[in-house]
């Protein structure tokens, strides 16, 4: 079954301590990025990768950070910096990048939710 | 920059009803249009994707347009059930610019 998936579907942070969010993908793409949510608002993007051991910031990447080390997965590290973390975060990939030249289907994991103790 | 919006925010209609969702977005210069599904605490469904040559996209009950002059989409969903309950989004796609959503449309089909 080809797909993304993200864990954990919830995550509990304490004040100060950085905590990692896992999105692997087994459908061969070269393209991931995550996004947060907030109620009522759209989706913000957060981090991108085009290609292994490459990523960009996207509009709201204070506070976060990322690694690309294999194709399979982008984990999003939210660290202490980000003082209002509280939101669902989504994990999405794409064949080619947001630069192809033509933008393919985004497909998206189920999402996490990061709550603050 | 580009910008989505999305009429209504909020949609409540009795089982069975045919309905109309509106996207619109300021920069034309796109390559596609997506529509996808979000249910609640969920992850996104793709729907259907629209070529910017095209006009139309049919899968099942769901047909989506595209005026890309105007900078419009619509969704039409036919025949509505419970199930089609959840919110709605449009996402127009350039070919080098990061996508942006808008804040979908929240569709409730009562029984």
């Amino acid at each position: 079954d080809g797909g993304i998936t993200q864990s954990p579907k919830y995550l509990f942070r304490k004040e100060g301590q950085n905590v990692t969010l896992s999105c692997e993908q087994n459908l061969n793409h070269d393209a991931m990025y995550w996004y947060r949510q907030d109620p009522g608002q759209g989706l913000r993007l957060i981090y991108y990768s085009q290609i292994v051991n490459d990523f960009q910031k996207g509009d709201i990447a204070e506070g976060y950070s990322v690694s690309r080390e294999k194709k399979e997965s982008f984990p999003l590290t939210v660290t202490s910096a980000q003082k209002n973390p509280t939101a669902f975060y989504l994990c999405a990939s794409s064949i080619r990048g947001l630069a192809g030249g033509y933008q393919e289907t985004q497909y998206f994991g189920p999402g996490t939710r990061l709550l603050v103790l | 920059k580009q910008e989505v919006t999305q009429i209504p925010a909020a949609l409540s209609v009795p089982e069975g009803e045919n309905l109309v969702l509106n996207c619109s977005f300021t920069d034309s210069a796109i390559y596609n249009l997506q529509w996808f599904r979000q249910d609640p605490g969920k992850g996104l469904t793709s729907l259907l994707l629209i070529q910017s040559s095209q006009r139309e996209q049919t899968s099942g009950r769901l047909n989506a347009s595209l005026d890309k002059s105007s900078g419009r989409s619509t969704l039409y969903i036919a025949a509505s059930q419970p199930g089609d309950s959840a919110t709605y989004l449009c996402v127009p796609q350039g070919g080098s610019e990061k996508l942006v959503f808008g804040k979908g449309t929240k569709l409730t089909v009562n029984p």
